[in-house]
């Protein structure tokens, strides 16, 4: 099993610019997290998927991050328009159903300049 | 706010040297999670202790939980260099939801 992959491991934008962070949980794995972690805040989650359906989104920082889950083997989270507070490395990971521990994707590194 | 509050924030060591880290947190769980992260890379989870359980192992690891205390210890038997890491514990409330992280213990173990 590759396990979680996380596309692109280094994102470099200038800000205002829109971001695109993608993510493909392991097959089989009906839940996706995404979170963001910082120096200053630590790790935090910022949304949750079952089954592709959005759970919990009450830690997405504001309306310029969306995210979404159009089928069970992909994952995109945006930033529009990206600030240079975003910058952060976002982790994707996922469990299965009956699982109680996550697996993470190695995490994409973003700057915005 | 982070749930977990870890202690203490950095520990350098000696290779063959225990390494402890305790990890402190505010409401009721159903278990406690300590995953390690190597610099640049994604988390990877260690071990799981259950709220009905005091203390477990998993070859070098050995983990306590105090719910009494709301704390939990993670201690690393004859360590190697290759454990320098951060070392963070997460709490999950309701089995298997949402967990929360906290702030981590980056250990140095100096060969």
């Amino acid at each position: 099993d590759a396990g979680v992959i996380q596309s692109p491991r280094h994102e470099v934008t200038e800000m205002g610019q829109e971001v695109t962070l993608r993510c493909k949980p392991i097959s089989g794995h009906d839940y996706l997290f995404w979170y963001r972690q910082t120096m200053m805040r630590g790790l935090e989650l910022l949304i949750y998927f079952n089954n592709n359906v959005p759970i919990d989104d009450s830690g997405m920082p504001e309306d310029r991050f969306s995210a979404k889950m159009p089928n069970a083997s992909f994952s995109t989270l945006k930033i529009q328009p990206s600030e240079p507070r975003d910058s952060a490395v976002y982790f994707c990971a996922s469990r299965p159903d009956r699982g109680e521990t996550q697996y993470f994707g190695p995490g994409t590194r973003l700057l915005v300049l | 706010s982070q749930q977990g509050e870890e202690d203490p924030q950095a520990l350098s060591i000696q290779e063959g040297e225990n390494a402890t880290m305790n990890c402190s947190y505010k409401t009721s769980i159903n278990n406690l999670q300590w995953y390690r992260q190597n610099s640049g890379r994604g988390l990877v989870h260690l071990i799981l202790i259950r709220s009905n359980e005091r203390e477990k192992h998993s070859g070098r690891l050995r983990v306590t939980l105090d719910t009494s205390k709301k704390s939990s210890s993670l201690l690393i038997t004859a360590s190697r260099a290759a454990d320098t890491a951060s070392y963070f514990c997460a709490t999950d409330k309701a089995a298997g939801n949402k967990l929360t992280f906290g702030g981590g213990t980056r250990v140095l173990v100096k060969p």
